[in-house]
């Protein structure tokens, strides 16, 4: 079973309307990553946190999301007006560091549909 | 930034066959290259990864195989088995982050009994 805990697992919402996706990384992970999935196609990176600091983002999420990392055991995704073409699986990853010692564990997804 | 293209889309083998999955990718920089298997409906579960330092690796069932010149690296499934059917995924990341991954677009393994 996934170490790393998203929630909720499925969530539905109008265009326009906002969106909020969690994810509990592994206990003891400091890196933090999320991915856009769509259609079981290629993962696309969304944005990377490191002991809660986001140090790496697309230019997507700079413009029409919000995610925080407020601890390390909770940490959230928001899209602040949601588009047909944000219907995703949302998937959340964790891993100990961002060196090399390391394995990345990742969640089962949330997954939007938005109509 | 780093590109990852995985060659074979879809894949059919016969259960007791091998089953190879190529990928290339662009960076020089890249020394992680993870696979993972996502099966329907589910998040992505880690298969096996290898690092830069070496060209095989192997674990059980499961070969990897890293060519750092041709910039290519493939993952061998032996002895196939009808539940090793799934969509295998490869990735890329470099050292100083090997979380922040590069992932090709998939190939849909699907193994026949």
């Amino acid at each position: 079973d996934a170490a790393v805990t998203q929630k909720p697992r499925y969530l539905i919402k109008m265009k326009g309307q906002e969106a909020e996706m969690k994810c509990i990384p592994e206990k003891g992970h400091t890196a933090v990553f999320w991915y856009q999935q769509k259609q079981s196609k290629e993962l696309k990176f969304l944005i990377y946190f490191q002991n809660q600091q986001p140090l790496d983002q697309i230019d997507m999420v700079k413009e029409r999301f919000s995610a925080v990392c407020p601890s390390s055991s909770l940490c959230s995704l928001g899209i602040r007006t949601c588009e047909a073409e944000d219907s995703a699986l949302y998937l959340c990853s964790s891993s100990r560091d961002r060196g090399r010692s390391t394995e990345v564990f990742f969640g089962k997804g949330t997954r939007l549909t938005v109509v | 930034g780093e590109k990852v293209e995985q060659h074979e889309s879809t894949l059919s083998v016969r259960e007791g066959d091998s089953a190879v999955i190529n990928c290339t990718y662009t960076d020089t920089a890249s020394s992680y290259f993870p696979w993972y298997k996502q099966e329907a409906g589910k998040s992505l579960h880690f298969v096996i990864d290898i690092r830069s330092n070496v060209d095989r690796k192997q674990s059980q069932r499961l070969i990897v195989l890293l060519d750092k010149k041709a910039k290519r690296f493939s993952l061998h499934i032996t002895a196939t088995q009808p539940e090793d059917s799934a969509i295998y995924f490869c990735a890329a990341s470099m050292d100083t982050n090997t979380g922040k991954l590069t992932f090709g677009d998939g190939t849909v393994l699907t193994v026949k009994p």
